[in-house]
């Protein structure tokens, strides 16, 4: 059993584009993260909800749209996509209490061209 | 600005060596410091953490020592393995707030 799924795990599309990338969890953790790992390998949190509600939104172009429809999902719509975008985004989650690890997905490789 | 600093970025180690990354902090209200092991293609997992109110935590081959007045915290790994070769994440937390990555160390053991 997958403890966080994302899809898909490739994603190859050009310049302008609007994609999503789709986030689930079997863990029942009350709160969800996508993070972008870049070439360095630097993992930066984008945004983070805590049962659907946004809590963590850090200097993300707004052409990225993150949409939890429950506790269990968390989708990403990039609009317009740009060069600059190509990375690893991975979907995490974690429970409520200060100590709780964060579970990752596997990762969905974006490349722009 | 980097608030969790790592090094060395990249480590080449002999099986059965010692591996050591090292970590630095800033922010004093950071209170959880978990390590992350990333193999390629794989998302980061949890090795091990520690709080702290204590100076070392040893999980097997892993062990984490802390060093609270210096701010410094560092992952051994003894007995180095080929199957140990990841990227390794420090990483700090304080209370609810979110995780606070280093920038990464690529371990390569060789046989």
């Amino acid at each position: 059993d997958t403890a966080v799924s994302q899809t898909p795990k490739y994603l190859v599309t050009q310049m302008g584009n609007d994609k999503s990338i789709k986030c689930e969890q079997n863990l029942g953790h009350d709160t969800m993260y996508w993070y972008k790992q870049d070439s360095k390998k630097f993992l930066k949190i984008m945004f983070s909800y805590n049962n659907k509600e946004l809590i963590i939104n850090e200097t993300v172009p707004n052409r990225f749209s993150p949409k939890s429809p429950d506790k269990a999902h968390l989708n990403l719509h990039i609009n317009s996509l740009e060069l600059g975008d190509s990375a690893v985004y991975f979907c995490a989650s974690s429970q409520g209490y200060r100590d709780s690890p964060l579970h990752f997905g596997n990762g969905t490789r974006l490349t722009v061209t | 600005q980097q608030q969790v600093k790592q090094s060395p970025q990249s480590l080449i180690v002999q099986k059965g060596g010692i591996s050591i990354i090292n970590c630095a902090y800033e922010n004093t209200a950071f209170d959880y410091f978990p390590w992350y092991q990333q193999f390629p293609g794989k998302g980061p997992a949890l090795l091990i953490a520690i709080r702290p109110d204590v100076s070392e935590k040893k999980e097997g081959r892993f062990t984490i020592s802390f060093n609270k007045s210096a701010k410094q915290f560092s992952l051994h790994i003894m007995d180095s393995q080929p199957g140990d070769s990841a990227t390794y994440f420090c990483a700090a937390k304080g209370g609810y707030q979110k995780v606070t990555f280093g920038i990464g160390t690529k371990l390569q053991v060789i046989p």
